[in-house]
């Protein structure tokens, strides 16, 4: 069965200070990869999806940064963190569509980042 | 453009009582639609999704959804709330195309009291 992993759960980091979120999925091939934040009272925003290695798609122009070095890979990263890069940042994946999992996206426990 | 609203940020109903969360959506081809629960703390775990076959959809926990196309609608229901209900419910509908993102409605939160 497919999983999700993403690390660390929670990080406090100083305004300035660079950031590093990682997600790895287990048990599919060539997922589609997804990074989502969910900020206090505002819902689900999508920050960035991949369809394949290299390839990354942004959604909003931000202060954020994402990679896919390998196949089931997926960081967020920062230089410089602002107070408003706050929230909470979930990795999702999709699979194929000739797969019964690919129309659906599923998600990772999450990571909640305070900038202080 | 697709998009999806759902109404009431917050919903409070008795244990055993009906829940009934409302979800509209708005898409220019037939959607995908799901709903989502989360946990405090925790990330989103599927309830249950329509991808056009039956139009009542049951999913975990004894929440079912009907796809309503004349009214555009989604509502998520369950007969009798149990506390471990308590939870933000979100309704998402998937756009097309190789991303197959989700858009997602801002959830409802659902308070369950005893």
């Amino acid at each position: 069965s497919q999983t999700i992993h993403q690390w660390p759960a929670t990080l406090v980091q100083p305004v300035g200070s660079p950031l590093s979120l990682e997600c790895t999925v287990e048990g599919t091939s060539n997922p589609n990869l997804y990074w989502y934040r969910q900020a206090a009272g505002r819902g689900l925003q999508l920050l960035f999806y991949s369809v394949g290695i290299g390839q990354i798609s942004s959604e909003v122009p931000q202060n954020l940064s994402a990679s896919r070095p390998q196949d089931r890979q997926f960081i967020l990263s920062s230089k410089k963190l602002l107070l408003s890069d706050s929230g909470f940042y979930l990795c999702a994946w999709r699979g194929h569509r000739q797969y019964n999992s690919g129309n659906t996206i599923y998600f990772g426990e999450g990571s909640w980042l305070t900038v202080v | 453009a697709q998009s999806v609203t759902q109404l009431g940020s917050h919903v409070s109903v008795s244990e055993g009582a009906l829940v009934l969360l409302r979800c509209n959506y708005s898409s220019s081809v037939p959607p995908y639609l799901f709903w989502y629960v989360q946990y405090p703390n925790q990330g989103l775990q599927l309830l249950l999704k329509y991808t056009s076959a039956a139009t009542l959809v049951k999913g975990i926990n004894g929440f079912e959804a009907e796809f309503k196309k004349s009214e555009t609608s989604f509502h998520l229901t369950k007969p009798s709330a149990h506390m471990s209900d308590a939870a933000e419910y979100f309704c998402a509908v998937r756009l097309g195309g190789s991303q197959g993102n989700l858009i997602f409605g801002k959830g409802t939160k659902l308070s369950v009291k005893p």
